[in-house]
């Protein structure tokens, strides 16, 4: 059975300072990634995924995931934050089926990133 | 293009009542899911549906039923509601997996107590 784990409940940083936050998963078939952001008060909206192909995958607001097979991780990272990048995150992993693939996925606990001024 | 629409957005409901929550996609997206949300749980999957007429449990079904009887519609009933099933609760529909647009459109939410 699949599970993610991401390490830290909440990660506080200064605005302007990088992030990373981290994600393992643990799988006995190729999976399929995704970050997830949840402002407050609002559905989780998704952010970036890595389903094939480069393990380097971005988003269009300067966070990117690097997909680590070795390590089974696929951590999250931004080299400078914003106060508006206050959220709370979640990891999620899909197994990667050829056949009878649902598509349902298993999430993270979440991590709340709190930028401070 | 409304995406993926949940109502109620809130309700309270008193042990042993029932409700059905509403979730409607006006993508075509075959795929289906309702997850409920609790504080440093992240989410858990209730029921899916991979097309009309198609439903499957997912990891906590037990309290709720779920029915797929068009390809926009994914109702979620609880039946005899109880305080453990005070949660938000989202809707979400996807394409098929692992093409390039896979990927969930989540509603808004619903935000269940239950007292």
């Amino acid at each position: 059975a699949q599970s993610v784990t991401q390490l830290d409940s909440q990660v506080p940083v200064f605005e302007e300072a990088p992030v990373e936050l981290r994600c393992n998963y643990s799988s006995s078939v190729s999976v399929y990634l995704f970050w997830y952001v949840q402002y407050p008060n609002q559905g989780l909206q998704l952010l970036l995924k890595y389903l094939s192909g480069s393990t380097l995958v971005e988003s269009i607001n300067g966070f990117e995931a690097e997909f680590n097979k070795s390590q089974t991780s696929f951590h999250l990272r931004k080299p400078s934050v914003h106060i508006s990048d206050t959220a709370e995150y979640f990891c999620a992993v899909s197994p990667d089926r050829a056949d009878g693939n649902t598509g349902k996925l298993i999430f993270g606990q979440g991590t709340t990133l709190q930028v401070k001024p | 293009n409304a995406g993926v629409t949940q109502t109620p957005k809130f309700r309270i409901l008193k042990i042993g009542q029932s409700m059905t929550l509403q979730c409607t996609q006006d993508m075509n997206h075959n795929y289906m899911y309702w997850y409920r949300q609790d504080p440093g749980m992240g989410l858990k999957l209730i029921y899916y549906s991979v097309g009309a007429g198609i439903t499957d449990k997912g990891e906590v079904p037990n309290g709720y039923n779920v029915s797929r009887s068009t390809t926009e519609d994914f109702p979620l009933r609880l039946e005899l509601a109880a305080p453990s099933q005070t949660s938000v609760y989202f809707c979400a529909s996807s394409y098929f997996p692992g093409q390039r647009t896979h990927g969930y459109t989540f509603g808004s939410g619903t935000r269940l107590t239950v007292v």
